[in-house]
Formats: structure tokens, C-alpha cells, sequence
């Protein structure tokens, strides 16, 4: 498998501010990062799919200059959410592939609220 | 494109007694694999079982079982003995082979675990 932290947790934050989430695979070294939102009640959306050492692929539909990726090295990657506002507030989730590279392994994720 | 269908969104079991959940998908593909993860209140994604369409024996996971039809393409999960920890969102998901695939998931299935 493949242990994964999030960092922080919970975020509450107002409007117009960035706000970093950190995510840290554990226990091996992860070259591929994914990460997720999810609103109440609904399925996991995949952002983006986060490279170490080069740029993010985004999905359709998200804004690259809203959330800003980096994956320096191979085991942190992170997620800014540049100039928040209330319609952000969501849970991010963040998941790499095991070392088998089959399976997603998902980290606790992080509850973002912009006032 | 890949879809996973979830046509339950609820669905109840009492404690000690079996279950099972529902999932379909349509691919093209003839490789694949396809997962169930449970989501807790906690919100942390834990994998429950994991099935490569290649083989053609069911998964089983201590009391988690699943009845994968290639052909039908349907792929179930079976909860035996149910316990209150059970007591989650289930989600089902499906990626093709290859290190540049992402997860699909369906929307979901809410269990309820009662006395």
C-alpha cells in the first residue's frame, strides 16, 4: 500500500486569500500525485494529475491559475487555491498510486471553508 | 469514455446480515482494473478490494467478496456479517491499464448499518 498525509486538515480562511494544502506520500517515492474535490453528498472530480518535476495536467473545466500545483520533489506535492472565495469551499483530496502502481491510495483530505 | 454506474444510492443492512452493492461500468478496453473504496464520516478513502479484469476469480477481502461478469460488465460487492463499522459511502471505480489512466468513479452508495 501506500501511506499519504494531508496537511492541514481543516483551513478556514476569507475571501481573496491563497491558501495552501500540502500532500506527503509516506512511504515510498510517488512521481505521479493526484488530486481530487469533493462537495457533500457527490463523487470524488480529479482535478488534476500532478508530475514530479514538470507541470500539472489539469481537467477540463479547472482553472490552472486557480489552483496552482507544484510537485518538487517525490513525496510532496501541493495544491494553492489563489485569491479563494466562498464558491472554493470544498474537500480536497489528495492520492498516489501505490508502488505497484495498480491501486490509488488516498489521503485524509483537507476541509477548506472561505468566509 | 468510461463510466461507472451506481444505480443505488442507499441502501440498509441490519447488523450480522449480507448485502450487496451494485456497480456497472461500459469500457472498451479488455484490460482494466476496478476497486471498491469505502468512505467513512472521517471522509478517508479506504480501498476494500481490488479486481484485475485479466483474472477471472472473484476478489475476496475477509468479508468482502465481489461478483465481477466481464461480460456483463458488472462488478458487485458482497458485505457478509455486516458490522457497524461497515457503515459508509461506498464508491466503485474503474481504470484501464497503462500508468497514464486515471480512476472513474460512480456516485456512490450510501450504507446503512442497523441493530
Amino acid at each position: 500500500g501506500a501511506v499519504v498525509s494531508q496537511h492541514p486538515s481543516r483551513v478556514i480562511c476569507k475571501s481573496g486569500t491563497s491558501v495552501k494544502i500540502e500532500c506527503r506520500s509516506l512511504d515510498f517515492q510517488a512521481t505521479t500525485m493526484f488530486w481530487y474535490r469533493q462537495f457533500p453528498k457527490q463523487s470524488l472530480m480529479l482535478m488534476a494529475t500532478s508530475n514530479e518535476g514538470s507541470k500539472a495536467t489539469y481537467e477540463q473545466g479547472v482553472e490552472k491559475d486557480k489552483f496552482l500545483i507544484n510537485h518538487a520533489s517525490l513525496t510532496l506535492s501541493t495544491l494553492t487555491v489563489t485569491s479563494a472565495h466562498p464558491e472554493d469551499s470544498s474537500f480536497y483530496i489528495c492520492s498516489v498510486r501505490g508502488d505497484s502502481k495498480e491501486t490509488q491510495y488516498f489521503g485524509p483530505g483537507t476541509r477548506l471553508l472561505v468566509l | 469514455a468510461q463510466t461507472v454506474t451506481q444505480s443505488q444510492p442507499e441502501m440498509s443492512v441490519q447488523e450480522a446480515e449480507t448485502v450487496t452493492l451494485s456497480c456497472t461500468y461500459d469500457t472498451s478496453e479488455s484490460d482494466y482494473y476496478l476497486f471498491w473504496y469505502k468512505q467513512p464520516p472521517s471522509r478517508q478513502m479506504i480501498l476494500v478490494i481490488r479486481q484485475e479484469a485479466y483474472k477471472q476469480q472473484n476478489a475476496t477481502e475477509n468479508r468482502f467478496s465481489v461478483n465481477f461478469q466481464k461480460a456483463a460488465k458488472s462488478f458487485s460487492l458482497k458485505i457478509s456479517d455486516s458490522q457497524l463499522g461497515d457503515a459508509a459511502m461506498y464508491f466503485c471505480a474503474y481504470r484501464r491499464t497503462g500508468t497514464a489512466s486515471k480512476l472513474t468513479f460512480g456516485t456512490g452508495t450510501r450504507l446503512q448499518v442497523t441493530l
